[in-house]
């Protein structure tokens, strides 16, 4: 089974400054869909950036971008100029193929602090 | 535009008791999902459909039921409330029919505390 993985379960950053939050995933498939979404305090599920793995180009999202390598199966988000307004749980999601045609797995999630 | 709709956002049972959670969307997917999340466990599939008639089992099922009469409605029932359902549910739709598009829209999530 695919799974998704993300090592840090917090990371802090200085506002302004740039944070990366890893992700890996275990997958044998070729066609896929890679996206991180963030979860403020309001408990709301938003996408942040996505990325589909037959693209070579990186994905970016204004202050948002990621580092895709396919071959190591990295997905890592990079957020840069961080604001007070990023402070979230992001959580790392992998869309699959299976029997009936796509299924998503998360990460466990990271949380980002922002300190001022 | 109304998205995913999620209700209610808060409930607590006893334990035993029955509930269903309401989910609804107005974007035409074909693909609809129910996940709990729990403190550093992510998101968990529970139940999912590809539309309407057609459901199947996520990664935890258990003492959960869905059906799908609609391609709008997807609804989640509890069928005897246990202290470990005590969770947060989301429900997410997005496009399907067989092609990997685009992500998931998310409902703003139910609270659910089971005592």
């Amino acid at each position: 089974a695919q799974t998704v993985t993300q090592s840090q379960p917090e990371m802090s950053v200085q506002e302004a400054e740039t944070v990366t939050l890893s992700c890996t995933y275990d997958t044998s498939e070729s066609d896929y869909y890679l996206f991180w979404y963030k979860q403020p305090p309001s408990r709301q599920m938003i996408l942040v950036i996505r990325q589909e793995a037959y693209k070579q180009q990186n994905a970016t999202e204004n202050r948002f971008s990621v580092n895709f390598q396919k071959a190591a199966k990295s997905f890592s988000l990079k957020i840069s100029d961080s604001q007070l307004g990023d402070a979230a749980m992001y959580f790392c999601a992998y869309r699959r193929r299976d029997n009936y045609g796509q299924n998503f797995v998360f990460g466990p999630g990271t949380r980002l602090s922002v300190l001022p | 535009n109304a998205g995913v709709t999620q209700t209610p956002k808060f409930q607590v049972l006893k334990t035993g008791q029955s509930m269903t959670l309401q989910c609804a969307q107005d974007m035409n997917h074909e693909y609809m999902s129910w996940y709990r999340q729990d403190p550093g466990m992510g998101l968990r599939l529970i139940h999912y459909s590809v539309g309407a008639g057609i459901t199947d089992q996520g990664e935890v099922p258990n003492g959960y039921n869905v059906s799908r009469s609609t391609t709008e409605d997807f609804p989640l029932r509890l069928l005897s409330a246990a202290p470990s359902q005590t969770s947060v549910y989301f429900c997410a739709s997005s496009y399907g029919g067989g092609a990997i598009r685009g992500p998931q829209h998310f409902g703003d999530g139910t609270r659910l505390s089971i005592l």
